[in-house]
């Protein structure tokens, strides 16, 4: 069964950091592509990154370019989002997603909340 | 990276066909064929219900249905059913990123 499992949300204060884990099980996580994908209280979905399964490219939103970095341990089955100057607006659920070779985003983890505030 | 453009919500009665429009760019929805949709329930992660524009995942009933043309893609619901009562959100690749729609609130009157 493929299970996907964010954790390391939490408060944190205005320009702080946090770093996100996904961690997977139940498929071979090196073939595929992951995302993350957020969601401030009551609003939409927001893609924010994605990354090769072997690592090696990587793209973001631009709202997030510069201060957030996505990574990989294929060794861990662990996806990551380290995330660094943060905002009042990056406030959200974030969601780590697997893009299934079929296409789409096929499994998706239950959200771990970032709430940045002072 | 702007958002896809979707109604904001859509209704319909039980047995009713609704159908949501996701509007983009000739650099994103209007580019590739890499189209889909997202059912979301209350407090739930979203659900893949369409991808590449007009393919179902397995166990999505045949009642989920979608199209594409030109920058506009559509997902169309046959034979509403109460528990399709959920906020439906579109999703598109553009080009080494991937952009979502605004999404759209779907009533069952």
């Amino acid at each position: 069964e493929v299970q996907l499992v964010e954790s390391g949300g939490g408060l944190v204060q205005p320009g702080g950091s946090l770093r996100l884990s996904c961690t997977a099980s139940g498929f071979t996580f090196s073939g595929h592509w992951m995302h993350w994908v957020r969601q401030a209280p009551g609003e939409g979905l927001v893609w924010v990154s994605h990354i090769r399964g072997d690592g090696t490219n990587s793209d973001y939103a631009d709202s997030v370019k510069g201060r957030f970095t996505i990574s990989r341990d294929n060794a861990k089955n662990t996806l990551y989002l380290q995330m660094n100057s943060l905002r009042a607006e990056d406030t959200a659920v974030y969601y780590c997603a697997r893009a299934g070779v079929m296409g789409g985003n096929d499994y998706w983890g239950q959200g771990t909340l970032v709430t940045v505030s002072s | 990276q702007s958002a896809l453009t979707q109604p904001p919500s859509a209704s319909g009665s039980p047995g009713q066909s609704v159908t949501i429009s996701c509007t983009g760019t000739s650099s994103d929805v209007g580019a590739y064929n890499y189209v889909s949709w997202y059912q979301q329930l209350p407090g739930k992660a979203p659900k893949l219900i369409i991808y590449e524009v007009s393919k179902r995942p397995s166990g999505v009933p045949d009642r989920f249905s979608g199209s594409k043309s030109g920058n506009t893609a559509s997902l169309t619901v046959s034979g509403l059913q109460t528990e399709d009562e959920a906020d439906y959100y579109c999703s598109s690749y553009a080009g080494s990123t991937n952009v979502f729609g605004t999404g759209t609130e779907v009533t069952v009157l």
